[in-house]
């Protein structure tokens, strides 16, 4: 099984602030990632597939980048609604396989 | 719009079965792909079973082949999964998903909110 290593597994920042998660993958993936978004008691959002193109209606200050196996979601510019866990999902192959989650706290 | 509800969780006891359904709405389920994913409580997101579009294959994660069963009635736009010999460690909120046709390759564009399992004696 693919393993998928997210960093860090909490952050806190503030609105405005640009923040980072990094995504390792313990073999090669090519660009085949994509990266949720999981507000408490709530199912999970697509905002990146592809590593790097946006899901429609996800704002552009969502940005994914990588290839291979190491990729990072961005955040350029924080808002208030985007204080949530962000998990990593690996598509190369079976079993599909998640990160363990980030979760983004407001400081 | 796109809308999926699942439905018959509950509590079971170790060892015995139950039926999740997930009641689609918006869309044909057979023409996706769909899965099964679960979260155990303040755990991260697993893969559990998917099953193809238009009568193609099922596939299960390791943790659960030979004791779950994915299916769907399409007279019914509905999905299921046949849960057996449940362990503890099959506890989670257990969510259906519809694979993106965005690309060949599962990501999953659409989920329900969830239907909780718990299993305890």
């Amino acid at each position: 099984d693919i393993q998928m290593t997210q960093s860090p597994s909490s952050v806190s920042a503030s609105v405005g602030d640009r923040v980072t998660i990094t995504c390792r993958a313990s073999q090669d993936i090519s660009n085949w990632l994509a990266w949720y978004q999981q507000k408490p008691g709530k199912a999970p959002k697509l905002l990146i597939y592809g590593a790097s193109s946006l899901q429609t209606g996800v704002p552009s200050r969502f940005s994914g980048s990588g290839s291979g196996t190491d990729f990072t979601l961005t955040v350029s510019s924080l808002q208030p609604e985007d204080f949530a866990t962000y998990y990593c999902q690996q598509a190369n192959s079976f079993p599909l396989t998640f990160g363990q989650g980030t979760r983004l706290e407001i400081k | 719009e796109v809308q999926l509800e699942e439905s018959g969780g509950g509590l079971v006891q170790p060892g015995g079965s139950l039926r999740l359904s997930c009641a689609a709405s918006g869309f044909t389920l057979s023409h996706y792909a769909m899965y099964w994913v679960r979260q155990a409580p303040g755990r991260g997101l697993e893969y559990v079973s998917a099953i193809g579009s238009n009568g193609g294959g099922t596939f299960y994660a390791n943790s659960v082949k030979g004791r779950f069963t994915i299916s769907r009635d399409s007279s019914k736009n509905t999905l299921y999964l046949q849960m057996g010999s449940l362990r503890p460690e099959d506890m989670a909120l257990y969510f259906c998903a519809r694979k993106s046709t965005i690309a060949a390759v599962p990501y999953f564009d659409s989920w329900g909110q969830g239907t909780l399992v718990t299993v305890s004696s």
